[in-house]
């Protein structure tokens, strides 16, 4: 189906494990993000792609790591998860000069 | 650097009343300005976006907003709310400086009352 997904939708993890979490787009959107979502914080920029091969870090990237090998795919890894990582997790995609921005259905991540 | 305010965290507005959930923001440059809902457990989905042209936006479901530079104000405006208008209200900027990501407004909780 055409549109933006993620999975799992739903992770539980203990502290100190790494975890992927997977954000694929149909679109062939030049540009995608991985915003986390917190109470009180609204939603901020974790990370974000031009395009392939091309990432730059947003506001709260500390623990994270992304790689983006193919236009359609933007993996999200905490590499040793923390409990301050619980938190749903959203990826967006948008076209280049669009600015408008497509997102996923969230991922809700928790750390025990 | 952009900024975006949201200056009400939970508006509460009785079945068919108008509603009105404020946003400011903050730039040196022009900006593209948006305004995006959640309902429970889902994504963001865009209700209305300004990029340039008429200050007044009209966008899904009959919400409008509009664009006021002197003010630095995009207001999203309903005149008649509905149950089902119940979510998270979330006003989002972006400066023309090339493709930067959005900056997200700490979002605005309605609570639509019957």
């Amino acid at each position: 189906d055409a549109g933006i997904t993620q999975s799992p939708r739903y992770k539980i993890t203990e502290t100190g494990r790494q975890v992927t979490l997977m954000c694929h787009q149909t679109w062939s959107h030049s540009y995608m993000f991985w915003y986390r979502q917190d109470l009180g914080h609204g939603l901020r920029l974790i990370y974000y792609s031009a395009a392939a091969d091309i990432t730059d870090k947003g506001e709260v990237s500390d623990g994270y790591v992304v790689s983006r090998s193919k236009t359609e795919n933007f993996p999200l890894t905490l590499e040793s998860a923390t409990r301050s990582q619980t938190s749903v997790y959203f990826c967006a995609s948008a076209g280049g000069g669009s600015y408008e921005q497509y997102f996923g259905p969230g991922t809700r991540l928790t750390v025990t | 650097a952009q900024s975006v305010t949201q200056l009400d965290s939970q508006v509460p507005v009785f079945e068919e009343a108008p509603v009105e959930l404020r946003c400011n923001y903050s730039s040196s440059v022009s900006v593209y300005l948006f305004w995006y809902v959640q309902y429970p457990n889902q994504g963001l989905q865009l209700l209305l976006k300004y990029l340039s042209g008429s200050t007044l936006v009209k966008g899904i479901n009959g919400f409008e907003a509009e664009f006021n530079k002197s003010q630095t104000s995009f207001h999203l405006r309903k005149p008649s709310v509905h149950i089902s208008d119940t979510a998270e209200y979330f006003c989002a900027g972006s400066d023309l400086s090339g493709n930067t990501p959005l900056v997200f407004g700490k979002g605005t909780r309605l609570s639509v009352i019957a």
